[in-house]
């Protein structure tokens, strides 16, 4: 069964500074990862996804993420936090014999001026 | 530009009540999907349609069933509500031919209280 572990329930970060969000996840099938994120009082926007080919992706708002098989990773990045990124963001796994999607728990960012 | 849209932002039921909680979206996706949003646990999935009058258990089904009579629409039922049923319920649609590769569109959820 897949799984998806997000360490750090809030993150918070000074505006400008580096923003890293931890993802690890567990399926015996090579995954399909995705990053979602939700703004307050809305639904969940995709940031970026990885299918195939190539490990870095690059997202939605400067946002980036790597899929790195041998640590079972796939963590958010972005170089300068700016005040309008602060939401919950979600990661989450599918694979090729379902089109559902298996979501951790969320991380709430929060970015100080 | 594309769109799922819930029918209420806000909900108040009370216990025993029948609540139905609307989706509709305009992309012609095949697959729709009912999440509840819970703090700390993240988007939990209730079920989902593949296609009109088909529909498959998500992982909390219980307290809930669903309609998909067109295409475009996807419906949540609650029977008789419950305390433990207040929750944000989210919909999401995808296209099915892209499998697990497919991005899911959410609406802007309804939350609903149950008193």
């Amino acid at each position: 069964a897949q799984s998806v572990t997000q360490l750090g329930s809030h993150v918070s970060v000074s505006e400008g500074a580096l923003v890293l969000l931890r993802c690890n996840y567990s399926s015996s099938v090579p995954p399909y990862l995705f990053w979602y994120v939700q703004y307050p009082n809305q639904g969940l926007q995709l940031l970026l996804k990885y299918t195939t080919g190539a490990t870095l992706v690059k997202g939605i708002n400067g946002f980036e993420a790597e899929f790195k098989k041998s640590e079972t990773s796939f963590h958010l990045t972005k170089p300068s936090a700016h005040m309008s990124d602060a939401a919950e963001y979600f990661c989450a796994v599918s694979d090729d014999s379902s089109y559902k999607l298996i979501f951790g728990s969320g991380t709430r960012l929060l970015v100080r001026p | 530009d594309v769109k799922v849209t819930q029918s209420s932002r806000y909900l108040v039921k009370r216990t025993g009540e029948k609540v139905f909680l609307e989706c509709v979206q305009d992309m012609d996706h095949e697959n729709m999907f009912w999440y509840r949003q819970d703090p700390g646990l993240g988007l939990r999935l209730i079920y989902f349609s593949y296609d009109v009058k088909m529909k498959e258990k998500g992982d909390i089904p219980e307290g809930y069933s669903v309609s998909r009579e067109k295409k475009e629409r996807f419906s949540l039922i609650l029977e008789s509500a419950s305390t433990n049923q207040t929750s944000m319920y989210l919909c999401a649609s995808s296209r099915r031919l892209g499998g697990g590769t497919d991005t899911q569109y959410f609406g802007p959820g309804t939350r609903l209280t149950v008193l």
